[in-house]
């Protein structure tokens, strides 16, 4: 069964920690992606990747981090320096030759 | 930059009426243009792109370069079109190849 998979569903985290939420996808895309989806405010690119090893701030990257080291996975650090990370994570993939995106279920992330 | 831009974060209508979601782009060069569509519990897919010029559920987008839009309409409204629709612009070359930017959504509501 082919697709984009994150995980957890939903991260309950502490503050002052660092979290990590994984992307997998087994659709073999070369591209992927990390928004953040906040009420009012859509979705906004935090980081993306074109091709192992390489990867792109978006427009919010500050207080994130990722890496690319397979490309099946894109896993996203949010980290403590990120003021506000309570919100709901996307994590989405594309083809280079086929430009529509595949989404993942989401992460919905809990800072208590 | 880019931006893309949408005005309305809701609309009404009722069944049967047409109607008209606003898209907004702003990109020096020549991007891709796409409308993306979340159903209640459902993930963010694809509704269509301004290359294939096609019409998918009764919806259609003309890209207008001139006035930078590309507005999502159909003519009659279903109760089941009620979603979040979102608009998105794809960079297609450049150092930001691959840059995959969304608006702010709109939530269309259908009343029988």
């Amino acid at each position: 069964d082919g697709g984009i998979t994150q995980s957890p569903k939903y991260l309950f985290r502490k503050e002052g920690q660092n979290v990590t939420l994984s992307c997998e996808q087994n659709l073999n895309h070369d591209a992927m992606y990390w928004y953040r989806q906040d009420p009012g405010q859509g979705l906004r690119l935090i980081y993306y990747s074109q091709i192992v090893n390489d990867f792109q701030k978006g427009d919010i990257a500050e207080g994130y981090s990722v890496s690319r080291e397979k490309k099946e996975s894109f896993p996203l650090t949010v980290t403590s320096a990120q003021k506000n990370p309570t919100a709901f994570y996307l994590c989405a993939s594309t083809s280079l030759m086929n430009t529509e995106a595949f989404f993942g279920q989401g992460t919905r992330l809990t800072v208590v | 930059a880019q931006r893309v831009t949408q005005p309305e974060k809701l609309l009404s209508v009722f069944k049967g009426a047409p109607v008209e979601l606003k898209c907004n782009y702003s990109y020096s060069g020549s991007p891709e243009l796409f409308w993306y569509v979340q159903y209640s519990r459902q993930r963010l897919q694809l509704l269509l792109r301004h290359i294939s010029r096609e019409s998918i559920k009764g919806f259609t987008a003309d890209l207008n370069k001139g006035e930078t839009s590309f507005h999502l309409k159909k003519p009659f409204a279903q109760e089941e079109d009620s979603a979040m629709y979102y608009c998105a612009l794809k960079i297609v070359g450049g150092t930001s190849y691959g840059k995959l930017t969304f608006g702010q959504g709109t939530i269309l509501t259908v009343h029988p």
